[in-house]
Parts: C-alpha cells; sequence; structure tokens
C-alpha cells in the first residue's frame, strides 16, 4: 500500500519563507510530485522530483530524500496569491506506471 | 489547446438518480485519470486508462460506480444509484505516457464537476 503525510495547515506573512514538507510509504517509487490547488479550482502542476537534490524554479523549490522516504516544497518571497493548498503526490510502479497517489494536502494561509 | 474539458460542471440529484459525468482529454493524451475529491478523504484516484483501456480500477468504490471510455477523446464515469456520500468534486485528467514509463508525464486537471446527492 501507500501513505503519504503532510502536515494539514500552515500559516505565514507575506514575504516569508516556509517550507512544506511530505513523507510517503510506497510499495514502489517513480516519481514525486508537487501541485498546488486554489479554493474552487483544480490543481496545478509545481514540480517533479525523481532523483535525490533539490529542483529551482523561481520562487518554489522542492526537495527528495528517496532513502528517507521525504520531500518538501519551499516557498520564498510569499504572496497573498500562495494562499491555497499545496498536494504531495507520488506515482508508484505499477503497470502503466503514470497514476498519481495523492496527500490530503497542506493548506497555506498567507496573512499581510 | 482548451485542455481538459469536463461537464457538467454542477450537479445537484436526488437519492436513487443516475448520475453521468464527462470528460474529454487533452488531444494528443493517452492516459485519463478518474479522481474525487472530498474535504475528508482529500483526492482519491478512482480509476485510470491508458490507451482507452482501464488499467486499476481498484479505487472504485462499489459496484454503483463504473467508468467507459470508448475512444480517445471521451470517457464517462456513471453512478447509479447516487447516494449522499457520494456526494464530492469529481475531476478528471489525463497525461502522455507509455508503459513504464520515466520522465514527468504530468497529470492536468480539468475544472472538475461538483456533486451533491441530496
Amino acid at each position: 500500500g501507500q501513505n503519504i503525510d503532510q502536515p494539514t495547515e500552515m500559516t505565514a506573512t507575506e514575504g516569508a519563507i516556509v517550507q512544506i514538507n511530505c513523507t510517503y510509504q510506497t510499495s514502489g517509487f517513480n516519481g514525486l510530485f508537487w501541485y498546488q490547488q486554489h479554493a474552487g479550482e483544480a490543481p496545478t502542476f509545481l514540480s517533479y522530483n525523481v532523483l535525490d537534490g533539490l529542483e529551482e524554479k523561481g520562487r518554489f523549490s522542492s526537495f527528495l530524500s528517496r532513502s528517507k522516504g521525504y520531500s518538501y516544497l519551499l516557498l520564498k518571497e510569499l504572496q497573498m496569491k500562495d494562499s491555497a493548498s499545496y498536494l504531495c503526490a507520488v506515482r508508484g510502479l505499477n503497470q502503466a506506471g503514470t497514476a498519481l497517489i495523492f496527500g490530503k494536502g497542506t493548506t497555506l494561509s498567507v496573512s499581510s | 489547446d482548451a485542455g481538459v474539458i469536463q461537464s457538467p460542471r454542477h450537479e445537484v440529484t436526488e437519492m436513487g438518480q443516475e448520475v453521468t459525468l464527462r470528460c474529454k482529454p487533452i488531444s494528443g493524451h493517452n492516459s485519463l485519470f478518474w479522481y474525487r475529491q472530498t474535504m475528508m478523504r482529500g483526492l482519491e484516484l478512482l480509476i485510470y486508462f491508458n490507451n482507452n483501456v482501464p488499467i486499476d480500477d481498484s479505487g472504485m468504490p462499489e459496484d454503483r460506480f463504473s467508468a467507459k471510455m470508448p475512444n480517445a477523446s471521451f470517457s464517462t464515469l456513471k453512478i447509479q444509484p447516487s447516494e449522499p456520500r457520494d456526494s464530492a468534486v469529481y475531476f478528471c485528467a489525463s497525461s502522455y505516457s507509455a508503459l513504464q514509463s520515466s520522465g514527468a508525464n504530468v497529470l492536468t486537471f480539468g475544472a472538475g464537476s461538483r456533486l451533491t446527492v441530496l
């Protein structure tokens, strides 16, 4: 089976840095994804890690440690529009190798 | 590209009625996924197709749920009969991938269908 854990809620202020952690236990591993979901909208892709290390994309970075079953999403220079739910997802090994299993998401509230 | 198109966006129905949700994936994508999202359970994978063939339907809650993909550009998720506990947002997503693929193969989600069963 697969289990993905992430904090339910986090709060931060504009301009700050926030780190959202994700731990996972899966029967196989073929990549870890982060998605952003604003209230009432669809999830949208943020980042992808398949090898250990840090992937940087503008204000957002994502880190992966496969041996620890651990990832984090780092958001810098927070803006009000970053208030959203952040979903950690793992792609396991299966016949087609493409399905993502999602954590329940971390709701981030950014205040001024 | 118009993205993944889902219909209806909102559906309110009474317990016992049949519900059909529709999805048009992005042209050229060969994998299609149905997810259900609730506050309690988060985003759950129901079923997915690769090249129109169902690959894994282990997430389908029970026999009341069925999904079809008659061609590469259309899929349906049907609930019959519907129950109040089926109330959720149902998302369809698509991607391009090959069997045993590597690489990102990013899933693109539709806007979702919000179902309320009274």
